[in-house]
């Protein structure tokens, strides 16, 4: 079957360092999205992983390891504004998006 | 270049009734999706498109059916609605290429009594 982990909910501080872990089983691979959402908004794209290693933009970065099936998304000096679900995403092998629950990270002054 | 949108924004109906959720998008994009996000849950693809004239079923489709007579837009139906369907629907979209992103819509909140 096809399956995506992620912690349901995180916690941390202002100008902190989090990593958000995703855990993935899935019918073949095509690439790993993840995506930010604040509540009542629509998904937006914060960066895709096909090839193992670390992807940076920013205060953001995206780290995919394929033969772990393991991914996770690392923000650094954390804002307020960074409060808000983040989802991790796989492209099956039929290039459909398979979604996780979503984590939502809660930050604190 | 307004992206991806989705009327209405909100809406609530009783059981049994239909309704059209409708889904525009100005990028030229070949692909289109629907989504449903429930509480806990991740997004649920319900049907998409990969081109004009063209719909397939995603994950969880009975109880919907969709349309894509033109190729900005794209229609999700509700027959007979159901308390099951409520739900956030979510309308995406994207040019063509398989890694491409893809681009949601605003989301239409709906509730069905």
């Amino acid at each position: 079957g096809q399956n995506i982990d992620q912690p349901t909910e995180m916690t941390a501080t202002e100008g902190a360092i989090v990593q958000i872990n995703c855990t993935y089983q899935t019918s073949g691979f095509n690439g790993l999205f993840w995506y930010q959402q604040h509540a009542g908004e629509a998904p937006t794209f914060l960066s895709y992983n096909v090839l193992d290693g670390l992807e940076e933009k920013g205060r953001f970065s995206s780290f995919l390891s394929r033969s772990k099936g393991y991914s996770y998304l690392l923000l650094k000096e954390l804002q307020m504004k960074d409060s808000a679900s983040y989802l991790c995403s796989i492209m099956d092998s039929n290039y459909q998006l398979i979604w996780g629950a979503g984590t939502k990270l809660i930050i604190k002054p | 270049n307004a992206g991806v949108t989705q009327t209405p924004k909100f809406r609530v109906l009783k059981t049994g009734q239909s309704m059209t959720l409708l889904c525009a998008q100005d990028m030229n994009h070949e692909y289109m999706y629907w989504y449903r996000q429930d509480p806990g849950m991740g997004l649920r693809l319900i049907h998409y498109s990969v081109g004009e004239g063209t719909t397939a079923k995603g994950e969880v489709p009975d109880g919907y059916n969709v349309s894509r007579l033109k190729k900005q837009n794209f229609l999700l139906g509700l027959e007979s609605a159901a308390p099951s369907q409520t739900s956030v629907y979510f309308c995406a979209s994207k040019a063509g290429e398989e890694s491409d992103t893809q681009y949601f819509g605003p989301g239409t909140r709906l509730t069905v009594l």
